[in-house]
């Protein structure tokens, strides 16, 4: 089946330490993002890519870092530069690079104690 | 930066009125698209528009692009227990050679039976 894989679904650290969500698509799709969802809140782009080994900081970098290296992959970090990193996290693709819906992930929820 | 607002941020209906959530960028968009979001899921692509005054229907909802590409609305009529969750504007912006995405804040809807 082909679609957007985000692992762990759900993670508990300890404050200070560096976590990486992963995100795996077999979608042969281009783009990829990462979203922030807080309760009550709308979802708030993290980073972005269009293409590999190139991406760009969304509204609310700070704290995070991602890398491209696959096509199909795109994990990332939640440093412990950042401030309050308890959230859902989201990660979607889409086929094309400036056009067309996002499929997302089934998300990944981080809680730090 | 860019920024996407929706209203209400709450709507409470009674099974069979109507519900209709208005969604403001800052800038001009490109294209937009909504999106809902079940409780406990992730948000899934209803429609995009992408022409300045596009209306476009889908059985009960109905989806509007304002002229100046900076609003949208989505309508739906007769809301039935199915339609319960949140619905999300993503405003989609070109920022030189790339396409950001950013979700509007969401409306959270609920039906009475």
């Amino acid at each position: 089946d082909g679609g957007i894989t985000q692992s762990p679904k759900y993670l508990f650290r300890k404050e200070g330490q560096n976590v990486t969500l992963s995100c795996e698509q077999n979608l042969n799709h281009d783009a990829m993002y990462w979203y922030r969802q807080d309760p009550g809140q709308g979802l708030r782009l993290i980073y972005y890519s269009q293409i590999v080994n190139d991406f760009q900081k969304g509204d609310i970098a700070e704290g995070y870092s991602v890398s491209r290296e696959k096509k199909e992959s795109f994990p990332l970090t939640v440093t412990s530069a950042q401030k309050n990193p308890t959230a859902f996290y989201l990660c979607a693709s889409r086929k094309a690079r400036n056009t067309g819906e996002l499929f997302f992930g089934e998300g990944s929820r981080l809680t730090v104690l | 930066g860019q920024q996407v607002m929706q209203i209400p941020q709450y709507q409470h209906v009674q099974e069979g009125e109507d519900f209709t959530t208005y969604c403001n960028s800052s800038t001009t968009l490109s294209n937009i698209q909504w999106y809902k979001q079940r409780p406990g899921g992730h948000p899934v692509f209803l429609i995009q528009l992408v022409k300045s005054g596009e209306v476009k229907k889908q059985k009960r909802l109905t989806f509007q692009f304002g002229e100046a590409k900076k609003n949208s609305s989505l309508h739906i009529t007769a809301t039935q227990t199915t339609d319960v969750g949140t619905y999300f504007c993503a405003g989609h912006l070109r920022d030189g050679g790339y396409q950001k995405v950013t979700f509007g804040t969401g409306t959270k809807l609920q039906v009475i039976p």
